[in-house]
């Protein structure tokens, strides 16, 4: 079953607006989380991350918002560029196992249009 | 910065061939990690290891074999390649709190 969930495989978006990338997560122990960026042909590439102390941290163009109350955690980019298309994975696990114990969703397909 | 490399972009083998994939890591990380790639499954780890001559099971390491022999080095080994093994392999290594990955091996076996 899967723990870390990202339902939407692909979401397209024009330049310039917002994109809203979603996860959710099963697993209760989970408090710390992360999102990644993988363009073709490249190794994913860490982009920002959450631990369950906050509910909000930001990072230029990227905020990551979590609500721990609904196990659900979202990215938003703004403003979206082309650049930004690529697949994001959504991650997750306890703060102290990070290094060994990374459980990722699936995956969603961001598609920035000029 | 954190350098993981891969020993090749791009591989075309064989049905039943023995392959290697090599990576090194040059930050002294204690844990490494082989995934795989592919579309609408995500990354699935295949096998990772914690230390020396260590190694763990993953998600699905039915068909896969590693070695670490040294520190930064952790190889992936498919002792008799297969089409549904035809991917993007990724190797990692980690901080305690953060995972960082090669450039990816994109395997085709035919």
């Amino acid at each position: 079953d899967q723990q870390v969930k990202q339902n939407s495989p692909s979401l397209s978006v024009q330049e310039g607006r917002i994109s809203i990338l979603n996860c959710d997560y099963t697993n209760s122990m989970f408090d710390y989380f992360l999102w990644y960026k993988k363009y073709p042909a490249e190794g994913p590439t860490f982009l920002i991350s959450i631990s369950s102390i906050k509910d909000k941290n930001e990072d230029g163009r990227f905020t990551v918002f979590l609500n721990k109350s609904a196990k659900h955690l979202s990215l938003h980019i703004v403003p979206s560029q082309p650049g930004d298309s690529a697949v994001y994975f959504c991650a997750a696990s306890p703060l102290n196992q990070a290094g060994t114990a990374l459980i990722f969703g699936k995956g969603t397909t961001l598609s920035v249009s000029s | 910065d954190v350098k993981v490399t891969q020993s090749s972009r791009y591989l075309v083998k064989r049905t039943g061939e023995k392959v290697f994939l090599e990576c090194v890591q040059d930050m002294d990380h204690e844990n490494m990690f082989w995934y795989r790639q592919d579309p609408g499954l995500g990354l699935r780890l295949i096998y990772f290891s914690y230390d020396v001559k260590m190694k763990e099971k993953g998600d699905i390491p039915e068909g896969y074999s590693v070695s670490r022999e040294k520190k930064e080095r952790f190889s992936l080994i498919l002792e008799s390649a297969s089409t549904n093994q035809t991917s993007m392999y990724l190797c990692a290594s980690s901080t305690r709190d953060r995972v960082y990955f090669g450039p990816g091996t994109r395997l085709t076996v035919t």
